[in-house]
C-alpha cells in the first residue's frame, strides 16, 4: 500500500541547533516529493521539492531511495521556522498529492 | 497574478443540508484538487479535476462531489452534511497536476456543521 509516514508530531528544537524532519514513504515507482509549510494563520504552500535541488530558506531535502526516505534539514533552526511541515509524494499515474500527517517544528530562544 | 480563490471563507451549516464551496484557480491552471483537512485526520484528498474531468478520487462517501467549468474554476458540493463534515477544505490548483511545480493551496474554507 502507498504510505507517507511523518514519525514525529511534534519536533522541539532551540534556536540555533540543527533540524531534521523525518519522512519516509513506501510506494511503487518512483513519486517525486515535495516538503509543504504552514505557518500560523497563513496558507499551505510549497517549501521544497526534490526534482530541484535546491535549498530554500536554509532548507534542504534529499531523497534516498534506498531507504525510501526525504528527511527536511537545516543546519541552524531560527524562530520564523515554528510552522507544521509536510511531506508529500506525488503520483502522476494517480494525479494525487498525498500528504503525511505532519511535524510540527517548535524553535524555541 | 491572484492567487488560488477559495469563498466563503466560512460556513455554518445545520445537520442534513447541503453545501457549495467554490475554488477560482490561478489563470492558466487547468488542474483543481480539493483536500479536507481536519485536526484528526490532516489533509486527506477528496478529489482532483483537469480539464473538466475527474481524474481521481479519494476515499469519501458520495454525498461528496465536485464539478469542474470550462475556464477551470471548480466547486464542490457535499449533502446531507454531518457534524463529521466540520473541517477546513482547501483547494489547490496547478498547470497539469503533473510534477515539478507543486500545487499552489487557496486559504481555505472552514465550514462548521452543527
Amino acid at each position: 500500500a502507498q504510505r507517507v509516514t511523518q514519525p514525529e508530531k511534534l519536533l522541539s528544537v532551540f534556536k540555533g541547533a540543527p533540524v531534521e524532519l523525518k519522512c519516509n514513504y513506501s510506494y511503487s515507482g518512483s513519486p517525486e516529493l515535495f516538503w509543504y509549510v504552514q505557518y500560523s494563520r497563513q496558507r499551505l504552500q510549497l517549501l521544497l521539492r526534490h526534482i530541484s535541488r535546491e535549498s530554500i530558506k536554509g532548507f534542504t531535502a534529499d531523497l534516498n531511495k534506498g531507504e525510501t526516505s526525504f528527511h527536511l534539514k537545516k543546519p541552524f533552526a531560527q524562530e520564523e521556522d515554528s510552522a507544521m511541515y509536510y511531506c508529500a509524494p506525488y503520483t502522476g499515474t494517480a494525479s494525487k498529492l498525498t500528504f503525511g500527517t505532519g511535524t510540527r517544528l517548535q524553535v524555541t530562544l | 497574478k491572484a492567487g488560488v480563490t477559495q469563498t466563503p471563507r466560512y460556513l455554518i451549516k445545520t445537520r442534513g443540508q447541503q453545501v457549495t464551496l467554490s475554488c477560482s484557480p490561478i489563470s492558466g491552471h487547468r488542474s483543481v484538487s480539493w483536500y479536507q483537512q481536519t485536526p484528526g485526520q490532516g489533509l486527506q484528498f477528496l478529489f482532483e479535476y483537469f480539464s473538466e474531468t475527474q481524474r481521481n478520487k479519494g476515499n469519501f462517501p458520495g454525498r461528496f462531489s465536485g464539478r469542474q467549468f470550462s475556464n477551470s474554476r471548480s466547486e464542490m458540493n457535499v449533502s446531507t452534511l454531518e457534524l463529521g463534515d466540520s473541517a477546513l477544505y482547501l483547494c489547490a490548483s496547478s498547470t497539469t497536476g503533473v510534477t515539478n511545480y507543486g500545487y499552489t493551496f487557496g486559504s481555505g474554507t472552514r465550514l462548521t456543521v452543527v
